[in-house]
């Protein structure tokens, strides 16, 4: 069954510290996607890629860095992570584009920094 | 630029009743529409999405939802709820093509037996 798995599942880091956050999707999706949830701000589009080697810029991407090596894998990076970074992240993968895409999220990881 | 607006953060519903969940966008173009669930500690689940003709949509689990372009709106309903339907929902607009979507902030709905 297709799927997009995110790793690790729960993580704490210190302040200060480099986390990397892992994206696998089995969908052979080109586009794919990482987005935060915070009380009060819903979903909110960190960085996206239309494919291998290509990263774009969401709504919120200061602090976050992504990297696309693959068609299957998109990580998100805080090189210097920072209490305020302490969210829920989902990662996302999407076919085409358009009315007709299917988006298929991860089950989330959970960051606390502290 | 885009935005959804929920305009409410909690519903509470009794086991049986019916269910409307609100959602107004803004877009300037023909907007795709999707609404979403989320259990849990889960990630997000497709109930429908909208992106061309009849404006009335049918989801997942007896959920259906009616777009009206005069309205900029796109609201959820479900004829009759089950406690199981206790969740948060999230209405979503497409960014463009192939740009991801843009979320609203979600209405917890609680279902009583």
């Amino acid at each position: 069954e297709a799927a997009v798995t995110q790793s690790p599942r729960n993580k704490v880091a210190v302040t200060g510290g480099k986390v990397t956050l892992s994206c696998n999707q089995t969908n052979n999706h080109n586009n794919m996607y990482w987005y935060r949830q915070d009380t009060g701000h819903g979903l909110r589009l960190i960085h996206y890629s239309y494919g291998a080697g290509s990263t774009e810029k969401g709504d919120i991407p200061d602090g976050y860095k992504a990297s696309r090596p693959s068609q299957e894998n998109f990580s998100l990076i805080l090189e210097l992570a920072t209490p305020s970074q302490t969210s829920v992240y989902f990662c996302a993968s999407g076919d085409a584009g358009g009315g007709n895409s299917d988006y298929t999220f991860g089950s989330g990881t959970r960051l606390l920094v502290i | 630029a885009q935005s959804v607006t929920q305009p409410d953060a909690r519903v509470t519903v009794s086991e049986g009743a019916s269910l409307q969940l609100r959602c107004k966008y803004s877009y300037s173009a023909t907007p795709y529409l999707f609404w979403y669930v989320q259990y849990p500690r889960q990630g997000l689940q497709l109930l429908l999405k909208y992106y061309s003709g009849d404006p009335v949509v049918q989801g997942v689990n007896g959920f259906e939802a009616e777009f009206s372009k005069s309205n900029s709106s796109f609201h959820l309903r479900k004829a009759s709820v089950h406690w199981s339907d206790s969740a948060v929902y999230f209405c979503a607009v497409s960014r463009g093509y192939a740009q991801g979507l843009t979320f609203g902030l979600g209405t917890r709905v609680s279902v009583f037996p």
